[in-house]
């Protein structure tokens, strides 16, 4: 599996955009990008996936860089309940989780 | 989304007793399912994975006589912890992959927390 590097933590704004990014140099062309979260003692939650192209759903963008080698999880407007760890997952098929970003929304 | 659920949420026992986590897919087939587990401020880790009717793959350090993996029908799946010691306390989370709407994802359920005493 694509290893993949995230900035530990990142504080926003409640209100504004988070752009969470990831890199993932050593993607393979069969590997997705996935994006999950979890608050505090929950079990993750998915958020968004994609393999080239941009993706939007109701929770978030995915911004993937055209050589796929990085990608931005976008929050277009942050509140208090986003405040969470953000994993940045490579995969042909399967969640392996490394440390992911600890992003903080603040008031 | 998918619902994946866990039972118990948390659960305590003495040392040396066993106990048995059930997860199961509410709303689809789950033709893979996954336990991980993840000690305080650290990430999930892959403990093994299991596809219906097959012996369950653990991932390299995981002792398979320890955690018992059954899973048995296409929405259940049960992680029992054998002989269980306080360095087994941890939180125990599972995942089911399986057709959902036409989507292949994976999804999580709750998490159950142990504490071995």
């Amino acid at each position: 599996d694509a290893k993949t590097t995230q900035p530990p933590s990142m504080d926003c704004a409640e209100g504004r955009a988070a752009n969470l990014p990831c890199n993932h140099s050593t993607i393979s062309g069969n590997e997705y990008v996935y994006w999950y979260r979890q608050i505090h003692s929950q079990g993750p939650q998915y958020i968004i996936h994609g393999l080239k192209y941009n993706e939007t759903n109701e929770m978030a963008s995915l911004i993937i860089t055209e050589d796929r080698k990085s990608s931005t999880l976008i929050l277009p407007h942050a509140t208090l309940r986003d405040t969470a760890v953000y994993y940045c997952i490579v995969s042909p098929g399967y969640m392996r989780f490394g440390a992911g970003t600890r992003l903080t929304v603040k008031p | 989304g998918a619902v994946v659920s866990q039972h118990p949420s948390w659960v305590i026992c003495k040392s040396g007793t066993s106990v048995k986590i059930e997860c199961r897919s509410l709303d689809f087939q789950a033709t893979t399912m996954f336990w991980y587990r993840q000690f305080p401020k650290q990430s999930l880790m892959l403990m093994a994975t299991s596809n219906e009717g097959s012996k369950a793959t653990y991932e390299q350090g995981v002792e398979k006589d320890k955690f018992l993996i059954n899973h048995a029908s296409l929405t259940l799946s049960t992680l029992t912890v054998t002989s269980a010691h306080p360095e087994d306390s941890s939180f125990y989370i599972c995942s089911a992959r399986g057709d959902f709407r036409g989507k292949g994802e994976q999804y999580f359920g709750p998490g159950t927390r142990l504490t071995v005493t």
